[in-house]
């Protein structure tokens, strides 16, 4: 019963460096969503595809790229990580146009 | 910008008391509405959804949605200590190739036993 699974947990960057943050769901669902949370801000959508093959730009995608690999996978990637991008960034999946399934999320510093 | 605004509280009512959270929504052609529980340092969790004006309940929550003054609520009651967390609204908004989510900052909901 895994659902939306995101890896890794946890991760420390420099400024500069790349990484991709990986997502992943087993519920068959055809739309996918990258979210990024910060205190006091809320939840604000980077990317979403809404099916494979499909990515459309959320509020806030500048600085990041997707790849929505297959149906199950859809990544996040920072090519040039800023300290503004430190945030817990949420991969959540839906049946529907609302993200239904969230993962547990990844909480990015950068340095 | 379209915009969704929450009280960020906190909001402390005692165990067995009524728990009020509101909402309101820039987009006057909004039509589908959406609560969320997020406890701390926990993934959020979709607990109601509302599409037509008046009242959906679901337990021990009600969901109460005014189009014409823009308003969405969240009723929780007999509140248990375990409701404390922060409650998201989330108004849906059609733009690019699908509708998607505008979210509120939030409103910090604290049970006392």
């Amino acid at each position: 019963n895994a659902g939306v699974t995101q890896t890794p947990k946890f991760q420390v960057l420099k400024t500069g460096q790349s990484m991709t943050l990986q997502c992943a769901q087993d519920m068959n669902h055809n739309s996918m969503y990258w979210y990024r949370q910060d205190p006091g801000m809320g939840l604000r959508l980077i990317y979403y595809s809404a099916s494979e093959g499909t990515t459309d730009k959320g509020e806030v995608p500048n600085g990041y790229n997707v790849s929505r690999l297959n149906k199950r996978e859809f990544s996040l990637r920072l090519e040039s990580a800023a300290p503004s991008q430190t945030s817990v960034y949420f991969c959540a999946s839906s049946e529907g146009v609302q993200p239904q399934h969230f993962g547990d999320g990844t909480r990015l510093s950068i340095l | 910008q379209k915009e969704v605004e929450q009280n960020s509280g906190p909001l402390s009512v005692p165990e067995g008391a009524i728990a009020s959270l509101n909402c309101t929504y820039s987009d006057r052609g909004s039509q589908s509405f959406f609560w969320y529980r997020q406890y701390s340092g926990k993934s959020p969790e979709l607990i109601m959804s509302i599409y037509s004006n008046g009242d959906k309940e679901d337990g021990r929550f009600t969901a109460q949605l005014n189009k014409a003054s823009q308003y969405v609520s969240l009723l929780i009651r007999d509140s248990q200590p375990s409701d404390s967390a922060t409650y998201l609204c989330a108004v849906l908004n059609y733009g690019g190739s699908q509708g998607n989510l505008i979210f509120g900052k939030g409103t910090k909901l604290s049970v006392k036993p």
